[in-house]
C-alpha cells in the first residue's frame, strides 16, 4: 500500500523567508504526485502536480517542486512567502493505473507572519 | 459555474438524528470522493465512485451510506449520527480513479453534532 509522510507539521516563517516542505512517499510503482493549498476555511486546490518528464514542476503562486525518484521524495519549495501563502498545505500521491485512491500526507501548517 | 458543489454549507444535529449531504459535480468527471477532514485537518477518504460504481469503502461505519444517482452526484447519508461524526466532508470529483489526474474539492460541510 502506499503512503505519504510530511515530516514538518507546523512552519512559522517571516515573509520575504524561503519555505521548503518535505514530502516523501513509499509505493513500489510509478507514481503521480500531487500538492494541494487549503487556505483558511477553504477547500483543498491544487497547487501543482508531476507525472511525467521534466521533474521540477513549477505551479501557481511561484511555488514548485522537485521529484526526487532515488530519495522517494517529493518536496515543495518556493523562494519568497507572502503573508498570503498561510495556509494548509498537503502532498498526495495516486498510482498510475487501476483503481487506486488518492493518499494525502498529514498536511503541513504554513503560518506566515508579516 | 462552481464545479463541484455541496450542500448545506454547515449542519449542525443532535446525536441520533439521521442527515444527509449533497454533491454534485458539472465538470464531466467519471470519479468522485467522499472525504472526512477531523479538526487536525488530516484528510481520510471514506468512499469513491467511478461511474456510479462503487470502487473504494474504507472503514468507515455501516452508519455512512453513499448513493450516486448518475456520475455528477453522490450523495453521503449519516444515520444515528454521533459526537464523533462531527468534522468537515469534503466531496471531489476527478476525471479518472488513477493517472495524473487532479481532484477537485467541493466546498465542504462542516457537521457538529450536539
Amino acid at each position: 500500500a502506499q503512503s505519504v509522510s510530511q515530516h514538518n507539521h507546523h512552519v512559522i516563517l517571516s515573509e520575504a523567508a524561503s519555505l521548503e516542505l518535505g514530502c516523501n512517499y513509499s509505493y513500489g510503482g510509478t507514481v503521480n504526485l500531487f500538492w494541494y493549498v487549503q487556505y483558511p476555511g477553504q477547500h483543498l486546490q491544487l497547487l501543482l502536480k508531476y507525472f511525467s518528464g521534466d521533474p521540477l514542476v513549477k505551479g501557481i503562486k511561484g511555488f514548485e517542486a522537485e521529484f526526487i525518484k532515488s530519495k522517494f521524495s517529493f518536496n515543495l519549495r518556493k523562494p519568497s512567502v507572502q503573508w498570503s501563502d498561510t495556509a494548509e498545505y498537503f502532498c498526495a500521491v495516486n498510482a498510475n493505473w487501476g483503481y487506486q485512491k488518492v493518499t494525502f500526507g498529514i498536511g503541513t501548517k504554513l503560518q506566515v507572519i508579516p | 459555474d462552481t464545479a463541484v458543489s455541496q450542500t448545506p454549507k454547515y449542519l449542525v444535529t443532535q446525536m441520533g438524528n439521521d442527515k444527509s449531504i449533497k454533491c454534485e459535480q458539472n465538470l464531466g468527471h467519471d470519479t468522485m470522493y467522499w472525504y472526512k477532514q477531523d479538526s487536525k485537518k488530516f484528510l481520510k477518504i471514506m468512499f469513491s465512485y467511478n461511474n456510479k460504481e462503487l470502487i473504494i469503502n474504507e472503514t468507515v461505519p455501516n452508519r455512512f451510506s453513499p448513493k450516486s444517482p448518475d456520475k455528477a452526484h453522490l450523495n453521503l447519508h449519516i444515520n444515528s449520527l454521533e459526537l464523533g461524526d462531527s468534522a468537515v466532508y469534503f466531496c471531489a470529483s476527478s476525471q479518472a480513479t488513477s493517472g495524473p489526474y487532479e481532484q477537485y474539492f467541493g466546498p465542504g460541510t462542516r457537521l457538529t453534532v450536539t
